[in-house]
């Protein structure tokens, strides 16, 4: 069974932190790793795109990083801001014969000031 | 550029009334997706097409569920009767995919349904 975890669910820090977002997924047969944010009541924004191709993508303080080997990616936010406060996921498109696009149940965070 | 648009935003219905809900994606976005979100959960796909035709729709509970896209454009997805458990967000997504490459995927608001 195709599987993508979150860890941890919730995360709480204090403004300006570094912190790291971990997402693990069962199938080598990955085709491209995207992540979102979800503020609540909200749809998702997209915040970085790596193909299956690539080990790595950055946008301002956000680095998002893929491992195939180990089926895990993690994005990294620097300089932690209490308006990074939401929920982030992982949707990992893979599998063999037919791609699925499925999500992790994602980390919330809460920046504190 | 215009974001993918969906309505209601908000939708209450009693047990076994039927509901509908409306996306317009992207324009030239020929990959449109419909997806169910539990609350606490991440989103599950319901239905993908391509341009007009199903793509994935291996997860629609066909019973209840119907999904359609005329004219590869705007879509609808149709819940009739819907129960309880049917109570989510249903995101709409598209994706512009030039000869096969893909590219990001960029999600409505939602429609939040409640059903008492």
């Amino acid at each position: 069974k195709q599987e993508v975890t979150q860890i941890p669910a919730a995360l709480s820090v204090p403004e300006g932190e570094n912190l790291v977002l971990n997402c693990s997924f069962t199938d080598s047969a990955i085709y491209n790793l995207q992540w979102f944010r979800q503020d609540p009541g909200k749809g998702l924004t997209s915040l970085l795109l790596i193909q299956s191709s690539q080990r790595e993508q950055t946008s301002g303080r956000l680095n998002a990083s893929l491992d195939k080997s180990s089926g895990r990616s993690t994005l990294y936010i620097a300089a932690s801001q209490p308006g990074d406060s939401a929920t982030y996921l992982c949707a990992v498109r893979m599998g063999t014969g037919g791609f699925k696009t499925i999500f992790g149940a994602g980390t919330r965070l809460f920046v504190k000031a | 550029e215009a974001g993918v648009a969906q309505s209601p935003r908000y939708k209450i219905i009693e047990k076994r009334q039927s509901v509908a809900f409306w996306c317009n994606p992207i324009s030239g976005h020929a990959t449109l997706y419909w997806y169910q979100q539990i609350l606490g959960q991440g989103p599950k796909l319901l239905i993908q097409f391509q341009n007009n035709g199903v793509v994935d729709d291996s997860q629609l509970p066909k019973d209840r569920f119907s999904a359609e896209r005329l004219k590869g454009v705007d879509s609808t997805l149709k819940i009739q009767p819907a129960k309880l458990e049917d109570s989510a967000v249903y995101l709409c997504a598209s994706r512009f995919s030039p000869g096969g490459r893909d590219n990001e995927q960029f999600f409505g608001p939602g429609t939040r349904l409640t059903v008492l």
